[in-house]
């Protein structure tokens, strides 16, 4: 089955800078690659998602890239605040009826 | 109620008890799934419902039975559960179509659960 690989665990930034979090993959079957981002007492929220037939995909402050070669995808933050302090999970998924592989979540501090 | 609502939030158990944690979808998906999350591991899928059939279940212990009455609602019953049980556990849904259709997946804020 597929094997989700997600760093760093954790993750600290000062206000202002970027945050990279990377994500590997081992099922060259899987084709769509979300999100997630967890704050404190919810359950997490997709908030970006990008699908095999693009390279790169940006929605306003978050831009998230894949390399289907080498099987990694990554989530880069530009401008982080603090409100952006959250656990944030890639996952992978072949599409369709099959399930998603979540990775182990990165917990990301954003300084003030 | 809009999107996915669980009840109930926290919950504390013995390992005699029988509980059940219930789930709400608002978004007219057609499948559902129970997660449990525990600290620094992978989200763990443990049950798929699809049009309130019941297509996965990942090795899951009996002491969990899952219960799902109509697409919007889903139930989790808890019976002799042990301590290392203890975690969130997460509802989610989504609208499976084509099977070129992706799999957006929407979570309920879960349930903490403490087994005692």
């Amino acid at each position: 089955g597929e094997n989700v690989e997600q760093h760093p665990s954790t993750l600290s930034v000062q206000e202002g800078d970027s945050a990279v979090i990377k994500c590997t993959y081992s099922d060259s079957a899987s084709n769509y690659f979300p999100w997630y981002k967890q704050e404190l007492g919810k359950g997490p929220q997709l908030i970006i998602d990008i699908r095999s037939n693009v390279g790169e995909k940006k929605d306003q402050r978050i831009a998230v890239t894949l390399n289907k070669t080498a099987k990694h995808f990554s989530l880069h933050i530009t401008e982080t605040q603090p409100e952006d302090s959250a656990v944030y999970f890639c996952a992978a998924s072949p599409g369709g009826y099959q399930k998603v592989t979540f990775g182990t979540g990165t917990k990301l501090q954003v300084i003030p | 109620e809009t999107g996915v609502t669980q009840t109930p939030r926290h919950l504390v158990m013995g390992m005699t008890n029988k509980k059940s944690l219930k789930c709400e979808q608002h978004l007219g998906h057609n499948a559902m799934y129970w997660y449990k999350q525990s600290a620094k591991k992978p989200l763990e899928l443990m049950f798929v419902y699809n049009f309130k059939e019941q297509t996965e279940n990942n090795s899951v212990p009996s002491r969990f039975s899952p219960e799902c009455p109509n697409s919007s609602h889903l139930f989790l019953h808890l019976h002799t559960l042990q301590p290392e049980d203890s975690a969130l556990y997460l509802c989610a849904s989504s609208q499976l179509g084509q099977p070129t259709s992706y799999n957006e997946q929407f979570f309920g804020p879960g349930t903490r659960l403490t087994v005692l």
